[in-house]
């Protein structure tokens, strides 16, 4: 089945600092990849769609300008999340949508824990 | 506008049980339907989908679902539950056109002894 790996699985940074995760398709090509962040006991809220060579679509509410999403190649997809404060500690979870994907299916990565101090 | 909805935001269960977790979803057409579980701290792991064809869909962990468009539900059952069932499961819509996915709220399972 398609495989999506993020990198890395979790990560501490002090308040101020940007941190990149990076969300891989590893036996597909993924022309659309998603963002989505998670807040403990909550569903998952899309941040962004972000499609191969294009400029990523945030969500309402989204600031492009903290969450700088890349989606250089079709099995590469980055988030970073720049000037990190506190509030942006997260569980944040990639999916990637492949060329030949049946039905609008999605495939997601394990996650990745941010946790700002 | 499309939604989901899980009713249940906490069901606790006896290990060899059944189970039965609600999802209700609004939708303009015939959706794609998924059901996802989520251990704690780990990721998304698809149990099964419904695209179209046969309502009752079977998945893996012995899990299953039946599709019915006239109450808009799709809910997930298991015969007998184990203790490594517990869990955080999620409804989710897929649009037939677009990206857009939506996720319902979660039911989070509690297994006992």
């Amino acid at each position: 089945g398609a495989v999506v790996s993020q990198h890395p699985s979790r990560v501490i940074c002090k308040s101020g600092t940007s941190v990149k995760i990076e969300c891989r398709s590893l036996d597909f090509q993924a022309t659309t990849m998603f963002w989505y962040r998670q807040f403990p006991k909550q569903s998952l809220m899309l941040m962004a769609t972000s499609n191969e060579g294009s400029k990523a679509t945030y969500e309402q509410g989204v600031e492009k300008d903290k969450f700088l999403i890349n989606h250089a190649s079709l099995t590469l997809s980055t988030l970073t999340v720049t000037s990190a404060h506190p509030e942006d500690s997260s569980f944040y979870i990639c999916s990637a949508r492949g060329l030949a994907g049946p039905h609008n299916e999605q495939f997601f990565g394990p996650g990745t824990r941010l946790t700002v101090l | 506008a499309q939604s989901v909805t899980q009713p249940d935001i906490h069901i606790t269960v006896s290990e060899g049980a059944s189970l039965e977790l609600r999802c209700n979803y609004s939708y303009g057409a015939t959706p794609y339907l998924f059901w996802y579980v989520q251990s704690p701290g780990q990721g998304l792991q698809l149990l099964l989908k419904y695209f179209s064809g046969d309502t009752l869909v079977q998945g893996i962990k012995g899990f299953e679902a039946e599709f019915k468009r006239s109450q808009s539900s799709f809910n997930l059952r298991k015969p007998s539950v184990h203790w490594s069932d517990a869990a955080e499961y999620f409804c989710a819509v897929g649009e037939h056109t677009g990206n857009q996915f939506y996720f319902g709220t979660g039911t989070s399972l509690t297994v006992i002894p």
